[in-house]
């Protein structure tokens, strides 16, 4: 079993759209959850990161994590055409300073 | 102002044929990372750098090496290179240790193709 497994989509929204990225993980003793953005022949950039439970909003952007079920999310609003990029969902921490990531849902927003 | 920055962006070797692949971060980061990526798969952490101490991962294979000859250089060599080995490979720094929820950045990769 993957540590984190994310959905593989591709998933493809009208402009405007509400978009729901998920990915569960198996190892309940790490605490931080992160979501990148990688657009195509870039390297992911960081988008939000959340520690513990609970939500974390940033413009249209919100995360969340639900530590009982191993779930980590990621929402996007009034979604955009620019915001077409594979979203990497990802956990971290403990004391050997790893992350794993989950295998990326490629995201394509249509004008 | 490109912070990670690797070179060359696109790869080409021969089956077998020894390579290096080059990062340099202008962050004064003290933690320097190698990934591979295939296509459509998750990075996979290769190895890293905490100043000059080195982590291997358990799964990395034996034909993967690194060099981190002093804090803003780090080299990836691939002393034989299988056809397996094409791959994405990105570098990435962090100030210090990811538990601590600190910014990974990601240079843009270099993508390694085999002959």
């Amino acid at each position: 079993q993957k540590e984190v497994e994310q959905d593989p989509g591709p998933l493809s929204v009208p402009e405007g759209a509400i978009v729901s990225l998920n990915c569960t993980y198996s190892n309940s003793a790490f605490q931080y959850f992160m979501w990148y953005r990688q657009y195509s022949r870039k390297g992911p950039e960081l988008l939000m990161y959340t520690y513990s439970s609970g939500n974390k909003e940033d413009g249209r952007f919100t995360a969340q994590v639900d530590k009982s079920s191993k779930y980590i999310s990621l929402f996007i609003r009034d979604s955009q055409p620019s915001d077409s990029a594979t979203y990497l969902c990802a956990r971290g921490g403990g004391n050997n300073n790893d992350m794993r990531f989950g295998a990326g849902t490629r995201l394509t927003v249509k004008p | 102002d490109a912070m990670v920055i690797q070179n060359p962006r696109y790869q080409v070797t021969q089956f077998g044929k020894p390579v290096t692949l080059s990062c340099s971060q202008t962050l004064n980061h003290n933690v320097m990372y190698w990934y591979q990526q295939k296509s459509s798969q998750a990075p996979k952490l290769l190895f890293h750098y905490y100043d000059k101490d080195f982590n291997n991962e358990a799964d990395t294979p034996d034909n993967f090496q690194s060099r981190r000859p002093n804090t803003s250089f780090c080299f990836l060599d691939i002393r034989s290179p299988g056809l397996g080995d094409a791959a994405m490979y990105l570098c990435a720094t962090s100030r210090g240790r990811l538990s601590l929820a600190d910014t990974q950045y990601f240079g843009p990769g270099t993508r390694l193709t085999v002959l």
